[in-house]
């Protein structure tokens, strides 16, 4: 049973470029929510999907945007990229319904913007 | 979601029982006590959670006081693998919501 699984491993990018984020979810669960950590702090929510839809945001500004697909698996899209955007890309799925659903993090995706 | 409070920083010797504390005062009857660990640069491990009762999985143990206003979390023999950190995280029973990490408790194993 695969975990979460998340891609790229690395990314490097230089100001002002646009970057996808990928993620599938565990298998069974249909809802992927995005975090971002950057170095030295805890994880900060960036939004959930469920069903297709942005369920839930955190704050964070338009530039930072996804997708879900049918087969519950998201996309993480960020415009225009700054420096400040450097950050370890966290995803975490859950079944929604399920009581507590709890959330299952991947491994993350290191962005590097330069 | 209710804030929670927890130690930067602790020491456990390896094959002792690991202690983790938190405080969570202001927690409302339907919300979940969760912990989490994230080892260096890999994504966060869900360890347990509970609601009222006190829980006990192949990892750890989670004891909630009686008035829900803080838990530990015990490692009943801990070693080298398990230095992280450790986030106790108070959430929302259901619905769309995440999880709020704080600055959680740097837990070193010492050999």
């Amino acid at each position: 049973d695969a975990g979460v699984t998340q891609s790229p491993t690395h990314l490097i990018k230089t100001r002002g470029q646009q970057v996808t984020l990928r993620c599938s979810p565990k298998s069974g669960h249909d809802t992927v929510s995005w975090y971002q950590q950057a170095l030295g702090q805890g994880p900060q929510f960036i939004f959930q999907y469920y069903e297709e839809e942005e369920r839930q945001r955190g704050n964070f500004p338009d530039r930072f945007s996804g997708h879900q697909f049918p087969n519950y698996s998201s996309e993480l899209n960020v415009n225009a990229l700054l420096l400040g955007d450097s950050a370890l890309y966290l995803c975490a799925s859950s079944r929604a319904g399920q009581g507590a659903d709890t959330q299952y993090f991947g491994p993350g995706t290191r962005l590097t913007v330069l | 979601d209710a804030k929670t409070t927890q130690p930067p920083s602790m020491d456990c010797a390896e094959g002792r029982a690991a202690n983790l504390p938190c405080n969570h005062s202001t927690i409302s009857g339907n919300e979940y006590v969760y912990w989490y660990r994230q080892i260096h640069s890999q994504g966060p491990q869900y360890i347990i959670h509970g609601l009222k009762n006190n829980e006990t999985n192949e990892m750890a143990s989670l004891i909630i006081t009686e008035d829900r206003k803080s838990s530990t979390l015990i490692l009943p023999h801990a070693t080298l693998r398990d230095t992280a950190v450790y986030y106790c995280i108070v959430r929302h029973q259901t619905g769309a919501n995440n999880l709020f990490f704080g600055t959680g408790t740097r837990l070193t194993v010492i050999p």
